[in-house]
């Protein structure tokens, strides 16, 4: 069964900084793989979709790499603002169309 | 376009009560999908449909029963609740197309079983 981890649980860091989540998954067999942004108390917010057949994805200040023979996906985000506080949740599709989802990171950055 | 809509926002259940959360997407996707998240933890999928008149479980569908009838509407339905089923469930849907799978979510309802 497709575990996903994410590292940290959570983290904080001074508005401007560049930062790393980390997103880890034990079955190397998926089709995509997709991280999420969700703010309190609100549903989930699509950010980047990795296929299986790609390194990386970009969206403004976000980047998104997989390495899918070590099982292992981050997510790189440039310049922090306060208003990228959230919980960002990384998912995994697999072959049989069922989607595994690791807990998320916690994100604060202070002004 | 609404994207993806869900009924109630809040509900208060007592044990052996039934109810039925409603789902309904206005984007003409194919796939959709029944999440719950409970506190601290990831998401876990309860059913999914990759259409009309079809539907299968996810990791976690005892207790849970789904119909989808029409594209739009995805309805959840909890028999007999039970405080284990105390949760925020998401509801979500995708697009047509083999490589896609992006996944659009609602808003969530928060249920309370006691």
């Amino acid at each position: 069964k497709q575990e996903v981890t994410q590292i940290p649980a959570a983290l904080s860091v001074p508005e401007g900084e560049n930062l790393v989540l980390n997103c880890s998954f034990t079955d190397s067999a998926i089709y995509n793989l997709q991280w999420f942004r969700q703010d309190p108390g609100k549903g989930l917010t699509s950010l980047l979709l990795i296929q299986s057949s790609q390194r990386e994805q970009t969206s403004g200040r976000l980047n998104a790499s997989l390495d899918k023979s070590s099982g292992r996906s981050t997510l790189y985000i440039a310049a922090s603002q306060p208003g990228d506080s959230a919980t960002y949740l990384c998912a995994v599709r697999d072959a049989g169309n069922q989607f595994y989802f690791g807990t998320g990171t916690s994100l604060t950055v202070i002004p | 376009n609404a994207g993806v809509t869900q009924t109630p926002k809040f509900r208060i259940l007592k044990i052996g009560q039934s109810m039925t959360l409603q789902c309904t997407q206005d984007m003409n996707h194919n796939y959709m999908y029944w999440y719950r998240q409970d506190p601290g933890m990831g998401l876990k999928l309860i059913y999914y449909s990759v259409g009309a008149g079809i539907t299968d479980k996810g990791e976690v569908p005892n207790g849970y029963n789904v119909s989808r009838s029409t594209t739009e509407d995805f309805p959840l339905r909890l028999e007999l609740a039970a405080p284990s089923q105390t949760s925020v469930y998401f509801c979500a849907s995708s697009p047509p197309g083999s490589q896609s799978y992006e996944q659009y979510f609602g808003p969530g309802t928060r249920l309370t079983v006691t």
